[in-house]
């Protein structure tokens, strides 16, 4: 979706190192959210926020954190990167005013 | 954890309609129901979501039972376009916030 944009795209990372994922949209959506998708799982909420500055965990928050300074950019961070985060992480968003969430194109995440 | 259960996989034949159902047997009577689906490695696109009276949008129609245990997602005339996975979700609420939780859904395959 135009709005929402998902950077970077691709990225190959090695064990143990910092990584921060970035979600920027345009839309001036109240909420956005953090999923990773892995095979077999579907997909699974790390973090959401309803808000700037406020932040909540999704089902499978270990090992990431998030930040949300501004409306339009919701970060995920990985503070130490491991193997068994290497997955797709896909952010969405939702307006306070409607039911629908808009997901960005995703970003592939590759911890080796 | 999810709210709804899917099969896992379904076909359906080029022209013909395909009918996704959907078990929420457990959904509280604020939480809405929502389809999405997602197509190759595509961020999920939304298709239509309800509370308790049958939806009708350009893409589908959503067919909710009486008793809000169960729902239908029909496509009325599938193309090989449509092969995708769908996913059906509760839209939980807590709080102040709220957060689509998702399944594993259904891989539609649309046959020529």
């Amino acid at each position: 979706d135009a709005g929402i944009t998902q950077s970077p795209r691709h990225k190959v990372t090695e064990t143990g190192t910092p990584v921060t994922l970035r979600c920027h949209q345009t839309e001036n959506h109240r909420y956005m959210y953090w999923y990773r998708q892995d095979p077999g799982h579907g997909l699974r909420l790390i973090h959401y926020s309803y808000g700037v500055k406020d932040t909540d965990k999704g089902e499978v928050s270990d090992g990431y954190s998030v930040s949300r300074s501004k409306t339009e950019d919701f970060l995920l961070t990985l503070e130490s990167a491991t193997s068994s985060q290497t997955s797709v992480y896909f952010c969405a968003t939702r307006d306070s005013r409607n039911y629908g969430y808009t997901f960005g194109s995703g970003t592939r995440l590759t911890v080796v | 954890d999810a709210k709804t259960t899917q099969p896992p996989s379904m076909d359906c034949a080029e022209g013909r309609a395909a009918n996704l159902p959907c078990n929420h047997s457990t959904i509280s009577g604020n939480e809405y129901v929502y389809w999405y689906r997602q197509i190759h490695s595509q961020g999920p696109q939304y298709i239509i979501h309800g509370l308790k009276n049958n939806e009708t949008n350009e893409m589908a129609s959503l067919i909710i039972t009486e008793d809000r245990k169960s729902s239908t997602l029909i496509l009325p005339h599938a193309t090989l376009r449509d092969t995708a996975v769908y996913y059906c979700i509760v839209r939980v609420a807590q709080g102040g916030s709220e957060k689509l939780v998702f399944g594993k859904g259904t891989k539609l395959t649309v046959n020529p």
